[in-house]
């Protein structure tokens, strides 16, 4: 199926660090969303981006859309151990019938040493 | 009751079974979608769900087929288990398209 590239796919980071991943696409989203999971959870929405260039911010992550529409990047700045997990991207795609569907990457498996 | 509630959390079937999951929705969330994570992987979309029709398929073969209903829940239904369905069935629901949608915690389901 299809997914998103996403980089790096890990990182090992010590606490107190930043950490930046991004997400590119051979195709254009008109909404990118960046998700994080945890062991035995679903995905939870951290940031979601809705027009091209648009920079926001939640706490410590800030998220960028691409002014091409293909791209997009996440900031973790000051990690803590509780950032451990797999952030993932996902693009929003239009699919058959009106849907909607998301389009993942890979996801980037955070390790934060105290 | 907020947030998206999946059961059962796991479960184990034998190739050839048939397995229905299932998916309670936050209230007024009309969207649902279903997607299957394999492991080391991104979720995939395996279809979504509009007010009770379906609306949107991914690459998946029929066997896979699906039901939502009035009182914002739905099923997943799985004929002919094969081996590389196993993987972690999510569900996730919406009130607006495109607004960012809440998942569940998913069923992880294997299949032997």
């Amino acid at each position: 199926g299809q997914q998103l590239n996403q980089s790096p796919q890990s990182m090992f980071i010590q606490e107190g660090e930043d950490v930046s991943m991004n997400c590119t696409s051979s195709s254009i989203f008109n909404t990118w969303l960046w998700y994080k999971q945890e062991p035995g959870e679903g995905p939870v929405l951290l940031i979601a981006l809705y027009k091209a260039g648009e920079l926001t911010s939640n706490g410590r992550l800030t998220a960028q859309f691409g002014i091409t529409r293909k791209d997009s990047f996440l900031n973790i700045s000051a990690s803590i151990p509780s950032d451990v997990g797999i952030y993932f991207c996902a693009g929003v795609n239009s699919a058959q019938g009106g849907s909607e569907k998301l389009v993942f990457g890979k996801g980037m498996k955070l390790t934060v040493n105290p | 009751e907020t947030g998206v509630t999946q059961s059962p959390t796991h479960l184990i079937k034998t190739r050839g079974q048939q397995v229905t999951l299932r998916c309670s929705s936050q209230s007024g969330h009309n969207t649902v979608s279903w997607y299957q994570q394999a492991l080391g992987q991104g979720p995939q979309f395996i279809f979504q769900y509009y007010r009770e029709e379906e609306n949107g398929r991914g690459n998946f073969p029929p066997r896979f087929s699906g039901l939502q209903f009035p009182n914002y829940s739905s099923e997943l239904n799985v004929n002919a288990l094969e081996l590389d369905d196993s993987a972690l069935y999510l569900c996730a629901s919406s009130s607006d398209r495109g607004h960012g949608y809440t998942f569940g915690s998913g069923t992880r389901l294997t299949v032997v």
